[in-house]
């Protein structure tokens, strides 16, 4: 069980908003910078957002991340059928000295 | 071209040993923090360990605290994960990941493809 959690699935349909969460506490997502991270299936994860709200170099600006508290989330907006996959959230955690990853929102467009 | 490709993966009995080794190319690797991610079959991402880019400071999973050790040769631009006592829930695709933006330590922006550890007798 994951420390971060994430709802197991989320979908909608081509053009709609969605949002994924990731909840966790104080040591975690409460004290430190969030990332997001995208599995398109048969593949290795590839970073989305960086310090709750950044984004890397060729992720497109559909995809946005904020934080607030001990919760984060990612927005993807103007949704297509290739962002069909699997998101995780990760944070380090100041009370297990490590890094943890939420388990997972595996994302379907309909 | 920026690439990290993992080797060393295999069947492994329970309380056996593997070595992972990830080989950089296309960048300076001896300026990077790198880490090991897995991933069980079907499952979700767990971070493994972290290494700083002088190889000084190293952090572990509790899963794998005293288990495995991960180290790195800057002049062979190599990383590695040496896996003792294997357990048969350590079975997972194991990822070495850079982590490549400054300030964002868990930024990890190249991925390897993987390499897939079985452990069972």
């Amino acid at each position: 069980q994951s420390v971060l959690t994430q709802p197991p699935s989320a979908s909608g349909t081509p053009g709609q908003r969605v949002t994924i969460s990731c909840s966790g506490s104080n040591s975690n997502v409460g004290s430190n910078y969030v990332y997001w991270f995208q599995q398109l299936p048969g593949t290795a994860p590839k970073l989305l957002i960086y310090s709750n709200n950044q984004r890397p170099s060729g992720v497109p600006d559909r995809f946005s991340g904020s934080k607030s508290g001990t919760s984060a989330s990612l927005a993807i907006s103007g949704l297509r059928s290739e962002d069909e996959a699997d998101y995780y959230c990760a944070a380090w955690d100041d009370s297990l000295s490590g890094v943890l990853f939420g388990g997972g929102t595996k994302l379907t467009v309909l | 071209e920026v690439q990290l490709v993992e080797s060393g993966g295999g069947l492994a009995q329970p309380g056996g040993s593997l070595r992972l080794s990830c080989a950089a190319s296309g960048f300076t690797f001896s300026s990077y923090e790198m880490n090991w991610v897995r991933q069980a079959p079907g499952k979700g991402l767990e971070w493994v360990s972290y290494i700083s880019s002088g190889g000084t400071t190293i952090y572990y999973a509790d899963s794998v605290k005293g288990r495995f050790t991960i180290s790195r040769d800057n002049a062979k631009n190599s990383l590695y994960l040496q896996m003792n006592s294997l357990r048969a829930e350590d079975t997972a695709l194991y990822y070495c990941a850079r982590a490549g933006i400054p300030a964002a330590r868990w930024a990890f922006d190249i991925w390897g493809q993987g390499t897939m550890v079985t452990v069972s007798s």
